[in-house]
């Protein structure tokens, strides 16, 4: 089975600044997903970023990137420029890639809140 | 364009009732999946369903049930509540199995 951790409870940065989440991940597959998702306190889960195993690239959204270590299995964001409304939490996710139609649940870590000081 | 809508939005019960919950996934969307979310803690896989079929269930008990109906909504069925079952669950509903889920806001229970 899949595992993901998340070993910043919590993080706090200055407004405008960068900060980075950091997870890693147990896995003996060789071809998954990787998601980044944002849960403000309203509760809705948005996803923030996506990255496929297979592309060495790592993905970027405007202020958002990741640093994707597949031998390492970490998988880290980075929130540049940051603003009052990335306060939330957020949760890493794997989720394999799926065949025959299978199933593709996401496996999630605990999260960490991100604090932003105005 | 809606969104993936669930309802109620809180709910609570006392220990040993059963709760059902709804969910509606997004226009075209034929693939839903249930989490459960304690305080505290990432979501956890409950179920997938794609085209009224089961394609996944997690580490849950047999108390927990599901069910997608010809329009791809959804219900989640839980019986004989415990504490334990107090969470937020969420739903997230996507073009098919493969493709990206998109959440609900979730449904809150309590059981006292």
């Amino acid at each position: 089975a899949q595992t993901v951790t998340q070993s910043q409870p919590e993080m706090s940065v200055q407004e405008a600044e960068t900060v980075t989440l950091s997870c890693t991940y147990d896995t003996s597959e060789s071809d998954y997903y990787l998601f980044w998702y944002k849960q403000p306190p309203s509760r809705q889960m948005i996803l923030v970023i996506r990255q496929e195993a297979y592309k060495q690239q790592n993905a970027t959204e405007n202020r958002f990137s990741v640093n994707f270590q597949k031998a390492a299995k970490s998988f880290s964001l980075k929130i540049s420029d940051s603003q009052l409304g990335d306060a939330a939490m957020y949760f890493c996710a794997y989720r394999s890639e799926i065949s025959g139609g299978g199933a593709d649940g996401l496996t999630f870590g605990k999260g960490t809140h991100l604090i932003i000081q105005p | 364009d809606a969104g993936v809508t669930q309802s109620p939005t809180h709910l609570i019960k006392t220990r040993g009732q059963q709760v059902t919950l709804r969910c509606s996934p997004i226009s075209g969307h034929k693939s839903v999946s249930w989490y459960q979310q304690v305080l505290g803690q990432g979501p956890q896989f409950i179920f997938q369903y794609y085209e009224k079929e089961e394609r996944g269930r997690g580490n849950f008990p047999d108390r927990f049930s599901a069910r997608q109906f010809p329009n791809y909504s959804s219900e989640l069925n839980v019986n004989a509540l415990l504490l334990g079952d107090s969470a937020l669950y969420l739903c997230a509903s996507s073009v098919r199995t493969g493709y990206e889920q998109y959440f609900g806001p979730g449904t809150r229970l309590t059981v006292t």
